[in-house]
């Protein structure tokens, strides 16, 4: 077995703030990937990393910055935090492209 | 591109009723549908996968089965608990690129006693 960790588990920043959010696994798996979830929108697919030093961005990467520091962790950065936003990041991890993924506890995101 | 499209907002239902969530799906190629389930205040997890060779997967009395003539992968359910309730997710792994996963909005299944 393994376990996601994220890091805050909650996150309050100001309007125009570069806010920083973590991630590590101990799965051993290549692939990690950062969602956001908001009600009635689903997991939107910010950015992933198919291996270490890899980046890939999603449908939802406009905004945010992303780096896979090492296999373990996978950093996501909100590059200006936009007044009044909600959501929760998810981070999560596979073998591969098909296999399950597994998903950290999340880190909520409040911006006042 | 890809796509998935799922019963959306909120399914309520009677503790003993069959469950049956929609979920269908535009793909150019043969893409793996999964279903993903998360409980309030947890985690998403896998709760199905299709397989490659028409096999019905099943789990926790939950199954579903890949209908490439309608392009449908429906999650269903025989008899639903109230520890069933929660957040239910269908996603699509393509063909032209296996590790862009495409969730659905997500169908909240709220099973009353």
């Amino acid at each position: 077995g393994g376990i996601i960790t994220q890091t805050p588990k909650f996150l309050i920043g100001q309007e125009g703030q570069k806010l920083t959010l973590k991630c590590q696994q101990n799965f051993n798996h290549d692939t990690m990937y950062w969602y956001r979830q908001d009600s009635g929108k689903g997991l939107r697919l910010i950015y992933y990393s198919i291996t270490e030093n890899d980046l890939q961005k999603g449908d939802l990467s406009e905004g945010y910055d992303a780096s896979r520091e090492k296999k373990s962790s996978f950093s996501l950065t909100v590059t200006s935090a936009q007044k009044n936003e909600m959501a929760v990041f998810l981070c999560a991890s596979s073998i591969q492209g098909r296999d399950t993924q597994y998903f950290g506890p999340g880190t909520r995101l409040l911006v006042l | 591109g890809d796509s998935v499209t799922q019963t959306e907002g909120l399914v309520t239902l009677t503790e003993g009723l069959p469950v049956m969530l929609n979920c269908t799906y535009q793909s150019t190629y043969s893409p793996f549908l999964f279903w993903y389930v998360q409980h309030l205040n947890e985690a998403p997890k896998l709760l199905l996968k299709s397989f490659t060779d028409n096999k019905r997967p099943e789990h926790q009395g939950f199954h579903a089965t890949l209908h490439k003539s309608s392009s449908s992968f429906h999650l269903q359910k025989s008899s639903a608990q109230l520890s069933d309730s929660a957040l239910y997710y269908c996603a699509l792994s393509g063909d032209t690129n296996a590790y862009k996963v495409i969730f659905g909005k997500g169908t909240h299944l709220h099973v009353l006693p």
